[in-house]
């Protein structure tokens, strides 16, 4: 089946620093890819829609200049947290829906838990 | 804000019971649900899909029953086993866009 990758699977860096969390299809292209967060037992967020080859969609209430975004090929989108503070610890998790439609199922990647001291 | 909710946050059941967790939606557009399983730690994992033109699913001893004149979606799980315990989320697709809305969530704690 499909298969999406993230990496890091954890990270903690100090406050002020930046962290870039990476998120790949491994078997099937995907030129939409999703970033969502998730806070200990809430529900996932969605924070932006990665499209390759243009920018990146965020959702309302959602920093664009905080939360950077890159769809560098069919494969890979990465998540790059700025100037990461304590409020920034979270679950960091992608998604990538297999095939052209949009109601083919979204597989999600494992996550990256961030923290921030 | 959302409009997907789930009734029962937590479900406790006991090994080989049957269990049943449901979730409402209040936007009549949305054309597709999908219940997805996350355990600790994990990123969501696929359960099974179904789509408004369907009221029933099922898949290995899981069934989905949607409700479109109430918006009401279940997820049931047969001969429920202690790897069931999970949290459950139900996602809706609205216009046919990949993006998903999600449910709150329901834990489900599985006793030997």
């Amino acid at each position: 089946g499909a298969v999406v990758s993230q990496h890091p699977s954890w990270v903690i860096c100090k406050s002020g620093t930046s962290v870039k969390i990476e998120c790949r299809s491994l078997d099937f292209q995907a030129t939409t890819m999703f970033w969502y967060r998730q806070f200990p037992k809430k529900s996932l967020m969605l924070m932006a829609t990665s499209n390759e080859g243009s920018k990146a969609t965020y959702e309302q209430g959602v920093e664009k200049d905080k939360f950077l975004i890159n769809h560098a090929s069919l494969t890979l989108s990465t998540l790059t947290v700025t100037s990461a503070h304590p409020e920034d610890s979270s679950f960091y998790i992608c998604s990538a829906p297999r095939g052209t439609s949009g109601t083919d199922t979204q597989y999600f990647g494992p996550g990256t838990r961030l923290t921030v001291l | 804000g959302e409009s997907v909710g789930l009734h029962l946050p937590t479900l406790s059941v006991q090994e080989g019971d049957n269990s049943i967790i449901n979730c409402a939606y209040s936007n009549s557009a949305s054309d597709y649900f999908i219940w997805y399983k996350q355990e600790s730690g994990k990123g969501p994992q696929f359960i099974i899909d179904i789509r408004s033109n369907m009221d029933k699913r099922q898949g290995q001893r899981v069934t989905v029953l949607l409700n479109k004149t109430v918006k009401h979606l279940s997820l049931q799980i047969a001969a429920t086993q202690p790897g069931d315990s999970a949290v459950y989320f139900c996602a809706e697709n609205i216009g046919g866009y990949s993006t998903l809305t999600f449910g709150k969530g329901t834990m489900l704690l599985v006793s030997p």
